[in-house]
């Protein structure tokens, strides 16, 4: 069975500081991993992930995959009280996107 | 260009009706597919389509209808609510890079 599973569940950090979370996987014909960003409504793309290795970057967040030992990170650095959400990591495989139970970050100032 | 669009945003639903979730795209994406989401566990795909007249199953299809005659629309048919369907409801579409798209929700309660 196809599983997707998110560390911590939840992180509370103080405005400035660095996190990273964490998203292992299990998912037969691995197409792609995804990082979704969600507040108080719909979540909203933030990468793609699809080779090992190689970095991805917007701005304050960066992420990367490692398909050998099957994981990925999400990192946001100088984090801000706007990055607060439930980050959510999801991974396509065989038309199926598998969905993680969501880490919930709080960023307070 | 509207993205994804469904309606309606909110309804309540005593045990045993039955209701069709709408959802519609204007990006003309082959692949559609619903979502719901329940606290402490993530989204869970219910139903998902790679084009008009093609659907199939996901992690949660009891309870559930959908049927895709459009590229445009991809309702949800709840057949006889129970309270165990009460959830936020989400459409998405994806594109060819595989980037998926959300609509704003749909928030069921069933009584």
């Amino acid at each position: 069975e196809d599983k997707v599973v998110q560390s911590p569940l939840s992180l509370v950090v103080h405005e400035g500081d660095t996190v990273t979370l964490n998203c292992s996987y299990e998912v037969t014909n691995f197409r792609s991993l995804l990082w979704y960003k969600q507040e108080k409504k719909a979540p909203t793309f933030l990468f793609m992930l699809t080779s090992s290795g190689i970095e991805k970057k917007s701005g304050r967040l960066s992420s990367i995959l490692d398909k050998k030992e099957l994981f990925s990170i999400l990192n946001i650095t100088a984090t801000q009280t706007g990055d607060s959400a439930v980050y959510l990591c999801a991974v396509e495989g065989a038309q199926k996107l598998v969905f993680g139970q969501g880490t919930r970050l709080t960023i307070n100032p | 260009n509207a993205g994804v669009t469904q309606t309606p945003k909110f309804q309540v639903l005593k045990t045993g009706q039955s209701m069709t979730l709408q959802c519609a795209q204007d990006m003309n994406h082959e692949y559609m597919s619903w979502y719901r989401q329940d606290p402490g566990m993530g989204l869970r795909l219910i139903h998902y389509s790679v084009g008009a007249g093609i659907t199939d199953q996901g992690e949660v299809p009891n309870g559930y209808n959908v049927s895709r005659s459009t590229t445009e629309d991809f309702p949800l048919r709840l057949l006889s609510a129970a309270p165990s369907q009460t959830s936020v409801y989400f459409c998405a579409t994806r594109n060819y890079y595989y980037e998926q798209y959300f609509g704003p929700g749909t928030r069921l309660t069933v009584t």
